[in-house]
């Protein structure tokens, strides 16, 4: 059965930085692109990033670059987010999310993590 | 950036009716548009991948269509359980998008 869990969130400052977790199971995690996917209070879906398999491929929405950071450690099959300098917007709830298909650049997600907020406000 | 735009924003409907949801994006995204589902304070449910393919386990009564720049998402029937909201997001082209979502409420 895939399970993604995530954790690491909670409230910091503005400025202040995070770092998000999501521990994967069920499934060959190295083999998936994997996406961090977030959801402001009372607002729609917005893709933050995602990375390949190997590591190798990051891709970020522009609101976010040069501040957070994707990246996975296979051995642990977990996936993280390094949030630094946050903002006020950057508030909401973070999932993890896994394509519906592996080996291949197929970015749409059939499998998520129950989420985790992060509240940035002084 | 493709810009995915949903319309109605809301829609109400009846059990048993038939809800059509659109989805238009801002330039040709082919058939890489999928449709999720999610219900209030959980995590998004995907539907429909590559604009016509059900996701295992969904239903027969949802069905996708379209390519190109228009898209629909269609529920025949709504069952009580189908009330939430809905997202389409395209993957043909970085950044990944979703539309602003349709919510279908019980009228």
């Amino acid at each position: 059965e895939v399970q993604l869990v995530e954790s690491g969130g909670g409230l910091v400052q503005p400025g202040g930085s995070l770092r998000l977790s999501c521990a994967a199971s069920g499934f060959t995690f190295s083999s998936y692109y994997m996406a961090w996917v977030r959801q402001a209070p009372g607002k729609g879906l917005e893709w933050v990033s995602s990375l390949s398999g190997s590591g190798a491929s990051t891709y970020y929405t522009d609101s976010v670059k040069g501040r957070l950071t994707i990246s996975r450690d296979n051995s642990k099959n977990t996936l993280y987010l390094q949030m630094n300098s946050l903002r006020n917007e950057d508030t909401a709830i973070y999932f993890c999310a896994k394509p519906f298909r592996g080996n291949g650049d197929f970015h749409s997600w059939d499998y998520w993590g129950q989420g985790t907020l992060v509240t940035v406000s002084s | 950036e493709v810009v995915l735009t949903q319309s109605p924003a809301t829609l109400s409907l009846s059990p048993g009716e038939r809800a059509t949801l659109s989805c238009r994006a801002s330039q040709s995204v082919s058939s890489y548009l999928a449709w999720y589902q999610q219900k209030p304070g959980q995590a998004p449910r995907l539907l429909i991948y590559d604009a016509s393919n059900r996701a295992t386990g969904i239903p027969a009564r949802f069905s996708g269509s379209g390519s190109g720049t228009d898209f629909t998402l269609t529920i025949t029937s709504l069952k009580p359980e189908d009330f939430a909201v809905y997202y389409c997001q395209h993957r043909s082209s970085w950044p990944l998008t979703f539309g602003g979502g349709t919510k279908v409420e019980i009228k």
